[in-house]
């Protein structure tokens, strides 16, 4: 039972065009979402992270936007590096425990 | 910034044998710490809540005999793979959980068994 979902695999941008990443999830007791970037044989690295009470934080080239209504979120990186380039998971806390989406691939070319 | 360690990075082992896998928490101290697999290309899927002092909790369909979570300090939790087999040839990764800010989760650099 996937609780949070990336339906896009993969993702190719060019540096210094806007990156969107979309995550969907279902259950409406998550109280926080996270993203992280994530290298193959490495651990999660936390990039930001939204309260379910809000819809929108910004950090830098990072903004996460929430639709609670729609149970969707979506993160976009602006511009895009060519640094960016990595695995990028959704996270969801319920009750301290996090549930992943299955990431999407995100390839910044030059 | 919080810093979690695991050791090893990497084991390589025969079938039949069993695995330890360490988490450390440097430097604060973790009541409560994670343990993830994930399989290529796929997602980090949660195995088990390990409670220092007390019995890990398993998400369903994890076998605990199969997998021993020790937490004996609040800054060591150690995941056991036993009798491996190559099916548990995954990343293993830890987390520890610490209640300041939003992140409240810091991950280990991961270890990569393979069983043959």
């Amino acid at each position: 039972d996937q609780q949070v979902k990336q339906n896009s695999p993969s993702l190719s941008v060019q540096e210094g065009r806007i990156s969107i990443l979309n995550c969907d999830y279902t259950n409406s007791m998550f109280d926080y979402f996270l993203w992280y970037k994530k290298y193959p044989a490495e651990g999660p690295t936390f990039l930001i992270s939204i309260s379910s009470i809000k819809d929108k934080n910004e950090d830098g080239r990072f903004t996460v936007f929430l639709n609670k209504s729609a149970k969707h979120l979506s993160l976009h990186i602006v511009p895009s590096q060519p640094g960016d380039s990595a695995v990028y998971f959704c996270a969801a806390r319920g009750d301290y425990k996090l549930s992943f989406g299955a990431g999407t691939t995100v390839t910044v070319r030059a | 910034g919080a810093v979690v360690s695991q050791h090893p990075s990497r084991v390589i082992c025969k079938s039949g044998t069993s695995v330890k896998i360490e988490c450390r928490s440097l430097d604060f101290q973790a009541t409560t710490m994670f343990w993830y697999r994930q399989f290529p290309k796929q997602s980090l899927m949660l195995m088990a809540t390990s409670n220092e002092g007390s019995k890990a909790t398993y998400e369903q369909g994890v076998e605990k005999d199969k997998f021993l979570i020790n937490h004996a300090s609040l800054t060591l939790s150690t995941l056991t793979v036993t009798s491996a087999h190559p099916e548990d040839s995954s990343f293993y990764i830890c987390s520890a959980y610490r209640d300041r800010g939003p992140e409240t989760q810091y991950f280990g650099p991961g270890t990569r068994l393979l069983v043959l």
